[in-house]
């Protein structure tokens, strides 16, 4: 089955600086990569995905970069604000024809702290 | 509003007592998805349905069993509860064909002692 491995841990940033967290994942079928945010006590909301066949997406302050030969994938948050201090996790899907299309694979997760 | 809702938000159990988290979602999604949360280990899932009357296994589904009698609902039940199942566990639906854009409940705490 998939293995998503997500690093750092833990990742402190002053305000303003950039974060980057990174994924490596090992089934090379999977075609979609999401990306969740998590704030302290609340439910895990999505906040971008990228496709297999893409190499780079952005929204705003976030963007995502897949190396598919690589198997990996990262998060780029730039001009970081107090309010992105969360849990990120990365996550893996397989592709809808496969055998385990509807199973989700997450990162370990990675907290971020931005400091003021 | 669209949700989904979890219930109950906190339990704490004692060993062997049988129960039920139950799950609902009104956004007429065909599928839904239980995961468990523990620290250092991200989001496992447990069990996940593609619609009425389908069910598979996720990564960790020893110890779980669910059902799925109606689109709406999807309740994780713990037969035998056991203290390595306390966890934070999540319930979240989608789309078929969007599983990757899940739509996550508040959770539940569960400590069995």
């Amino acid at each position: 089955g998939e293995n998503v491995e997500q690093h750092p841990s833990t990742l402190s940033v002053q305000e303003g600086d950039s974060a980057v967290i990174k994924c490596t994942y090992s089934d090379s079928a999977s075609n979609y990569f999401p990306w969740y945010k998590q704030e302290l006590g609340k439910r895990p909301q999505l906040i971008i995905d990228i496709r297999s066949n893409v190499g780079e997406k952005k929204d705003q302050r976030i963007a995502v970069t897949l190396n598919k030969t690589a198997k990996h994938f990262s998060l780029h948050i730039t001009e970081t604000q107090p309010e992105d201090s969360a849990v990120y996790f990365c996550a893996a899907s397989p592709p809808s024809w496969g055998t385990s299309y509807g199973k989700l694979t997450f990162g370990q997760g990675t907290i971020l702290t931005v400091h003021p | 509003e669209a949700q989904v809702t979890q219930n109950p938000r906190y339990l704490i159990t004692v060993t062997g007592k049988k129960l039920t988290v139950t799950c609902s979602q009104n956004m007429n999604h065909e599928y839904m998805s239980w995961y468990r949360q523990d620290p250092g280990l991200g989001l496992r899932q447990i069990y996940y349905s593609m619609n009425v009357e389908v069910t598979d296994k996720g990564d960790v589904p020893e110890g779980y069993k669910v059902s799925r009698k109606e689109k709406r609902n999807f309740p994780l039940i713990l037969e035998s509860p056991s203290p390595n199942q306390t966890s934070l566990y999540f319930c979240a639906s989608s789309w078929s064909g969007r599983t990757y854009e899940q739509y996550f409940g508040p959770g539940t705490r569960l400590t069995v002692t």
